[in-house]
């Protein structure tokens, strides 16, 4: 299984851009990049998603190395309700999401 | 947001009772997932559903069944509930067609079983 590391956690001031990174070498050719999050107690919620090139959304951007071995959601200017964990995923099995342990972002007032 | 709900939101039980939790989507999405979500665990998949009465195990589906009989409706029950059970429970739904299997989750239901 394709598997994704990501740092446990990271702080960001608000209003700033909240980089987060991921980490996929394993990830086959025909594998998307999903982002999630979870806000505390609710139930995750779809960022964004990418294959090869960058993506832009409402609510992030995502940028994937030219190599595909790596990942960047950006939150251009993050809020305080941004503060969240944050699922990188890659490998979708059967349709089957497998969630890690994400990165809890802090966003600092 | 997609229009997933899950009842009950909150549910106590007592060990050995049965109890069946519902998700109901309004998309028409062929693809349904119960997830469970413990502290230390992230999410787990339970089981999931392709279609009406299709249905298959996640991996951690030992003490949980599963029914579909509609499209809109996916059923979880706890046979006889265990005190391990308790957890917060995750629907999901997904179109998954042409390599887009974006999943969009329900509220989640909180079981507590004494």
């Amino acid at each position: 299984d394709a598997k994704t590391t990501q740092p446990p956690s990271m702080d960001c001031a608000e209003g700033r851009a909240a980089n987060l990174p991921c980490n996929h070498s394993t990830i086959s050719g025909n594998e998307y990049v999903y982002w999630y999050r979870q806000i505390h107690s609710q139930g995750p919620q779809y960022i964004i998603h990418g294959l090869k090139n960058n993506e832009t959304n409402e609510m992030a951007s995502l940028i994937i190395t030219e190599d595909r071995k790596s990942s960047t959601l950006i939150l251009p200017h993050a809020t305080l309700r941004d503060t969240a964990v944050y699922y990188c995923i890659v490998r979708v099995r059967d349709d089957k999401i497998i969630f890690g342990k994400g990165t809890r972002l802090h966003i600092l007032p | 947001d997609a229009g997933i709900t899950q009842s009950p939101r909150h549910k106590v039980t007592e060990t050995g009772t049965p109890v069946t939790l519902r998700c109901h989507q309004t998309e028409n999405h062929r693809y349904m997932y119960w997830y469970r979500q413990d502290p230390g665990h992230g999410l787990r998949l339970i089981h999931y559903s392709y279609g009406v009465k299709d249905t298959d195990k996640g991996e951690v589906s030992d003490g949980y069944s599963v029914s579909r009989s509609k499209t809109e409706d996916f059923l979880l029950t706890l046979e006889s509930a265990t005190s391990s059970q308790t957890s917060v429970y995750f629907c999901a739904i997904s179109e998954s067609k042409a390599g887009d299997q974006t999943q969009y989750f329900g509220p989640g239901t909180r079981l507590l079983v004494l």
